[in-house]
């Protein structure tokens, strides 16, 4: 059953903590993105990866971290230095360098609450 | 750096019409996708329309694109309730494949039963 997986589903996180959304893909694709979207909004870049190991900022970068170490995975931390993380994340992720020609596969998302 | 600006923000219609979203976007474009939003939940990629078409059909969807207004519009045809969503194109640059896709704000589509 091939896709991608956010978890967790609902995350609440204390003022001054850093959180970390995982984000997993088994579809085998090289491109891999975070976007985060607020209430009525559209979605906005935070970081992106096309590749192993190499991941480019977005339009929103400030206050937030990814790794991507592996294919798989790509997880957002969202740091204590976001000073509005209260969103609702997705991760998403498209079959290859040149990624942008080609349809982008959403995870379920990851709704984040800072109390 | 919101290139795609859907309009109507928000649409209302009975169950059976046909609704009409439009999509406008700034520069050159390889091509441009509607997507789909359930209320929150993930995105699901419906069409993808090239910069050398005018219009793709796939059930009852049906989108069209002229590249010398900068616009596209996704008209579904004989809506259902199960129609009600928010809807966002995201435009891919024509420039290099590695530039993301930039998505639009959506239009919040609700069908009346």
């Amino acid at each position: 059953d091939g896709g991608i997986t956010q978890s967790p589903k609902y995350l609440f996180r204390k003022e001054g903590q850093n959180v970390t959304l995982s984000c997993e893909q088994n579809l085998n694709h090289d491109a891999m993105y975070w976007y985060r979207q607020d209430p009525g909004q559209g979605l906005r870049l935070i970081y992106y990866s096309q590749i192993v190991n190499d991941f480019q900022k977005g339009d929103i970068a400030e206050g937030y971290s990814v790794s991507r170490e592996k294919k798989e995975s790509f997880p957002l931390t969202v740091t204590s230095a976001q000073k509005n993380p209260t969103a609702f994340y997705l991760c998403a992720s498209s079959i290859s360098a040149g990624s942008s020609y080609n349809e982008q596969f959403f995870g379920p998302g990851t709704r984040l609450t800072v109390l | 750096s919101q290139q795609g600006e859907e309009d109507p923000q928000a649409l209302s219609i009975q169950e059976g019409e046909n609704a009409t979203m439009n999509c406008s976007y700034k520069t050159s474009i390889n091509n441009l996708q509607w997507y789909r939003q359930n209320s929150g939940r993930g995105l699901v990629h419906l069409i993808l329309i090239r910069s050398n078409e005018r219009e793709k059909h796939s059930g009852r969807l049906r989108v069209t694109l002229d590249t010398s207004k900068k616009s596209s519009s996704l008209l579904i045809t004989a809506s259902r309730a199960a129609d009600t969503a928010s809807y966002f194109c995201a435009t891919a640059s024509r420039i290099s494949g590695n530039t993301p896709l930039v998505f639009g704000k959506g239009t919040r589509l609700s069908v009346i039963a």
